[in-house]
């Protein structure tokens, strides 16, 4: 039981297709991030949501649509991807960022755009 | 930009041996943490070692220690007596603490992909 939970594990989506994953962290911390991590490249940071309102949206195209309802749930809706979309999407948490707090991790989405 | 450099994409270390991962980071902050992350194929990213910047004293954790040079923005993890189940990718992390209004954001590096041969 990794605290982070993110589903689904695998999804494999057409260009036009809507689809949205989904991220859960049961260890009550405040803030939470989407990653993707290609292969040969850092981990690229996305957007970041601290109590709930998102503080940092790091140039992510618009077809990239983060929600976060409340401070345990975030989403990540996806709509009309590019095939170099393809990556694992990785969530996380931490508990408070502004005293370097580490970052807990799901095991991530393994998305692939046909 | 901050950013983070790991020299070595592939290293290899015979079980029981010891191994050093290099990591250089480049930043104009005084305050700031640096982490280790190790993901196993499982994909699971999970903290190794965090350290404090000023903090002078390396961190260790059981196997896994450090050695966190401020001067010359190095911060290496020494794996000792190597454990099969420590083949894995490694990142080094930065985090520096933004006091201007923006959010805290953790920089990766490309990692370094660690085989523990039997």
């Amino acid at each position: 039981e990794t605290g982070v939970t993110q589903t689904p594990r695998h999804l494999v989506m057409g260009m036009t297709n809507k689809k949205s994953l989904k991220c859960e962290q049961h260890l009550g911390h405040n803030a939470m991030y989407w990653y993707k991590q290609s292969a040969k490249k850092p981990l690229e940071l996305m957007f970041v949501y601290n109590f709930k309102e998102q503080t940092e949206n790091n140039s992510v195209p618009s077809r990239f649509s983060p929600e976060c309802p409340n401070s345990s749930h975030l989403f990540l809706h996806l709509h009309t991807l590019q095939p170099e979309d393809s990556a694992l999407y990785l969530c996380a948490s931490s508990q408070d960022p502004s005293i370097g707090s580490p970052l807990h991790f799901g095991n991530g989405t393994r998305l692939t755009v046909t | 930009a901050q950013t983070v450099t790991q020299s070595q994409p592939e290293m290899s270390v015979q079980e029981a041996e010891t191994v050093t991962l290099s990591c250089t980071y480049d930043t104009s902050e005084s305050n700031y943490y640096l982490f280790w992350y190790k993901q196993p194929p499982s994909r699971q990213m999970i903290l190794v070692i965090r350290q404090e910047a000023y903090k002078q004293q390396n961190a260790t954790e059981n196997r896994f220690s450090v050695n966190f040079q401020k001067a010359a923005k190095s911060f290496s993890l020494k794996i000792s007596d190597s454990q099969l189940g420590d083949t894995a990718m490694y990142f080094c992390a930065f985090i520096d603490l933004i006091t201007q209004g923006g959010s805290e954001k953790l920089v990766f590096g490309k990692g370094t992909k660690l085989t523990v041969n039997p």
